[in-house]
């Protein structure tokens, strides 16, 4: 069955510097999110892209904050310059084009823990 | 905008009693429901979504869930727990839009007491 993979699973970095999260969505998708989850908390939308846009965000996606499509089967996550309060959890999802009134289901990968030191 | 509440922080039961996790959402039109369960540390499991049809679904590990609209309501539940079944449990809603987002609740601790 078709996966959402994300690497690497863990990512420790120093504070200020950047990071750059990487997702493979499912193939046929088109649709492409990131959500974060900050230990013991819950999951939180960041951002959806489609078609080389961003489509929404939330306001934790500010201006540190950048995905891109750099090819045909990547979707990355960078993260400018790194705070503290960026360690979490990041969760990628895809999902694909949905016919008019039809839901849209999210498929979620495994996640990418990252430390901020 | 879409919401979740799951009123329940943290829920205990002994291994081989029931147990029901409860949901509430808003959302204006047609919500897309769903149930995940985390391990610590670990990714999130999809047990069961319910999209439209049939008001009770099943899911995977023997778990079920009851979609009810008069009550803004998708509650889970499970007849015998399992020890293997203490994790974080969180329902979301999903929008009918095609970029649209989805919303979790804060989640639901659930301790197995043997």
């Amino acid at each position: 069955e078709p996966e959402v993979t994300q690497t690497p699973s863990h990512q420790v970095t120093q504070m200020g510097q950047e990071v750059i999260l990487r997702c493979v969505p499912i193939s046929n998708h088109l649709y492409f999110y990131w959500y974060r989850q900050i230990l013991g908390q819950k999951v939180e939308f960041l951002v959806s892209f489609y078609n080389n846009e961003i489509s929404e965000k939330s306001e934790i996606f500010d201006d540190q904050f950048s995905v891109e499509r750099p090819d045909g089967s990547n979707f990355t996550l960078k993260i400018r310059s790194t705070k503290l309060e960026d360690s979490a959890m990041y969760f990628c999802a895809s999902s694909e084009v949905a016919t008019s009134g039809a839901y849209n289901e999210q498929f979620f990968g495994p996640g990418t823990r990252l430390t901020v030191l | 905008a879409q919401s979740v509440t799951q009123p329940d922080i943290h829920i205990t039961v002994s291994e081989g009693a029931s147990l029901e996790l409860r949901c509430n959402y808003s959302y204006g039109a047609t919500p897309y429901l769903f149930w995940y369960v985390q391990s610590p540390g670990q990714g999130l499991q999809l047990l069961l979504k319910y999209f439209s049809g049939d008001t009770l679904v099943q899911g995977i590990k023997g778990f079920e869930a009851e979609f009810k609209r008069s009550q803004s309501s998708f509650n889970l539940r499970k007849p015998s727990v399992h020890w293997s079944d203490a994790a974080e449990y969180f329902c979301a809603v999903g929008t009918n839009t095609n970029a649209g987002k989805s919303t979790f609740g804060d989640g639901t601790t659930l301790t197995v007491k043997p």
